[in-house]
């Protein structure tokens, strides 16, 4: 299947500063990236689309001059915590969907990243 | 509108008895239907899914899931659990187009030696 690459795995920052997060579609296009965040002993929470070229989405609650997406080409999508604390500690997932107009088409998932905020 | 349910949130099996995680799906469209796995600290892996072609999925590792439409229940099967299967497993849920996907609240396998 085709591959989508987040980086970094893991990453641990200092309360205040900011973490970029990137995830890459390595062998599609991807249109349309999805962020989510995996709070403890909870499913995948949607946190925003982003889309290419425009503004991302986010979803309610969602602090969008918190968690900045930029969607600059059809092969990268970033994720930016800005002024981290300790409750952004959490574990990000982007996937991508291939831009190609097939319904129903799988989602694919990036590694994921653990971001510890001390 | 769609929506997903997991009916177990923990799953406890012996080694080398089957498996049965459960997973009930709400869709207003057809559906396509997704299993992942995801082991500790460690990204989403697809086992498995339905796109409106054959209703039984065979997967890797071993796993199959059965599409029931009148049931609206997309379970996920194992005839005989390794240790190596412990993890945590959601059932998804897409329809059509580039819809954001849906997410069950996962089911935890714990395989007992």
């Amino acid at each position: 299947g085709a591959v989508v690459s987040q980086h970094p795995s893991r990453v641990i920052c200092k309360s205040g500063t900011s973490v970029k997060i990137e995830c890459r579609s390595l062998d599609f296009q991807a249109t349309t990236m999805f962020w989510y965040r995996q709070f403890p002993k909870k499913s995948l929470m949607l946190m925003a689309t982003s889309n290419e070229g425009s503004k991302a989405t986010y979803e309610q609650g969602v602090e969008k001059d918190k968690f900045l997406i930029n969607h600059a080409s059809l092969t990268l999508s970033t994720l930016t915590v800005t002024s981290a604390h300790p409750e952004d500690s959490s574990f990000y997932i982007c996937s991508a969907r291939d831009s190609q107009p097939i319904l129903n088409t799988e989602a694919f998932f990036g590694q994921g990243t653990r971001l510890t905020v001390v | 509108a769609q929506s997903v349910t997991q009916l177990d949130s923990h799953v406890s099996v012996s080694e080398g008895t089957p498996v049965l995680l459960r997973c009930n799906y709400s869709s207003s469209y057809s559906p396509s239907l997704f299993w992942y796995v995801q082991h500790p600290n460690k990204g989403l892996q697809l086992l498995l899914k339905y796109t409106s072609a054959a209703t039984l999925v065979k997967g890797i590792n071993g796993f199959e899931a059965e599409f029931k439409k009148s049931e609206t229940s997309f379970h996920l099967t194992k005839p005989s659990a390794h240790m190596s299967d412990a993890a945590e497993y959601f059932c998804v849920v897409s329809s059509g187009g580039y819809q954001k996907v849906t997410f069950g609240i996962g089911t935890k396998l714990q395989v007992i030696p």
